[in-house]
């Protein structure tokens, strides 16, 4: 069985200040996929990253940062100077790996204010 | 880059008729479509797995004879929700996993149908 924790359901914060969202999985796959999703208030689900099991080097994209501590089972994802436009629910999730079952984590409402 | 199409992105019905919702990828074949239900303020939730020429998968709790779904093609897959009621109202969202491979691929989603039943 798959499990995806994201402990924060809503997270507040002034313009500029650095976020971090969390994220631990549980899952007896030993090969699997890790994504962070941005659902804006429009509703459609922003690909943010994928991250295979395999790969636990972090990554960096402008203001994005993501750290996949393997011995954890944790996948933690940094807005750095966050911004009112990523203001939004963001969702962690866990896939096997066939890619037949994607597993959410509850979300993370993330208020970005001026 | 992949792309799935959903239409409609939002419909209001009325209590007891049926309301069908279209995933189609337009650019990829799909061997498998998935499709979510998220109320508000909620996660997304699976309902069912298509597989293109067999019967759908639905998870414990989704009612078949309700929500049915029809994968005919490679590029299309079909929710019908029938005799629809309040309760039923809420955000569904599908989702493609390329016949090309998911490894390289991933999913793709659609941008969502809000149904409204009054």
């Amino acid at each position: 069985a798959q499990k995806v924790t994201q402990a924060q359901t809503e997270i507040s914060v002034v313009e500029k200040e650095d976020v971090t969202l969390d994220c631990v999985y549980e899952t007896r796959d030993t090969t699997y996929y890790l994504f962070w999703y941005k659902q804006p208030p429009s509703g459609e689900l922003v690909f943010l990253i994928r991250r295979n099991s395999f790969d636990e080097q972090n990554e960096i994209s402008g203001r994005y940062s993501w750290n996949f501590q393997k011995s954890t089972s944790s996948f933690n994802f940094t807005i750095t100077a966050s911004q009112v436009v990523d203001s939004a629910v963001y969702f962690c999730a866990l896939s096997n790996n066939a890619g037949n079952m994607l597993t959410f984590g509850g979300g993370t409402r993330l208020m970005v204010k001026p | 880059g992949a792309v799935v199409s959903q239409h409609p992105s939002r419909v209001i019905c009325k209590s007891g008729t049926s309301v069908k919702i279209e995933c189609r990828s337009l650019d990829f074949q799909a061997t498998t479509m998935f499709w979510y239900r998220q109320f508000p303020k909620q996660s997304l939730m699976l309902m069912a797995t298509s597989n293109e020429g067999s019967k759908a998968t639905y998870e414990q709790g989704v009612e078949k004879d309700k929500f049915l779904i029809n994968h005919a093609s490679l590029t299309l897959s079909t929710l019908t929700v029938t005799s629809a009621h309040p309760e039923d109202s809420s955000f569904y969202i599908c989702s493609a996993r390329p016949l090309a491979g998911f490894v390289n691929y991933g999913y793709t989603f659609g941008s969502g149908t809000r149904l409204t039943v009054v």
